[in-house]
């Protein structure tokens, strides 16, 4: 059975420091997207990296794909309030399976 | 655009009673998926249509659960009789499937606002 593990479970953080949240497995996925849920929401698509070794840049937000494809991680750069929200990954081979995700929380 | 509708927002029944929960995927959109989240499992897929048929139903927890795509504009999830640990937040979501089946999974999902069931 294919498991995504996120870590860590809960993060809160001053505004304008730095994070990094990860996303691991054991199996291998050919595809991984993140996502941000707010409270009373459902999640939204921030990026789906695809090929090993692979670098996406939102804004702040940098996303990496492990060369094994295997696991992803997620770094904030001078976090801000409007990023605090429950952050996903989930990865893809036959079917999607999500993690459980990263409560992250952005004190002003 | 309209996104993903959900109704309910909200539902509160006893256990026993049947629980209908209502989506309307974006139009245009010809996959859909029915997800169930809960604090302890996470986020799980439970089932999902590509063009009204349903493709993959192995995370349905069991006979108690079951949906329908009757047209393209329309699903539901049924549970029926509804139990405590049924109490979770129920998405829809809808993808435009562009790809082929092994790459689906790279498709961007649109979830709707969910539906917070409570069964007491």
């Amino acid at each position: 059975t294919q498991l995504l593990e996120q870590s860590p479970q809960f993060l809160s953080i001053q505004e304008g420091e730095n994070l990094t949240v990860y996303c691991n497995s054991s199996s291998v996925f050919s595809s991984l997207q993140w996502y941000r849920q707010e409270p009373g929401e459902g999640p939204v698509l921030l990026v789906t990296v695809v090929t090993g070794g692979e670098v996406k840049k939102l804004k702040r937000l940098t996303f990496q794909f492990g060369d094994a494809r295997k696991d992803s991680s997620l770094h904030i750069t001078a976090a801000q309030p409007g990023d605090t929200g429950l952050y996903l990954c989930a990865g893809g081979s036959d079917k999607i399976i999500f993690g459980k995700g990263t409560r992250l929380h952005i004190l002003p | 655009d309209a996104g993903v509708i959900q109704s309910p927002r909200h539902e509160v029944t006893e256990m026993g009673q049947e629980v209908t929960l209502r989506c309307k995927p974006i139009s245009g959109h010809n996959s859909l998926f029915w997800y169930r989240q809960t604090m302890m499992r996470g986020l799980e897929l439970l089932i999902y249509f590509n063009n009204n048929v349903p493709i993959d139903d192995s995370g349905m927890p069991e006979d108690r659960f079951s949906a329908k795509m009757p047209n393209a504009s329309f699903s539901t999830l049924k549970i029926q009789p509804s139990e405590p640990r049924d109490s979770a937040v129920y998405f829809c979501a809808s993808s435009l499937a562009l790809l082929s089946a092994r790459d689906r999974e790279q498709e961007t999902q649109y979830f709707g606002p969910g539906t917070r069931l409570l069964v007491l």
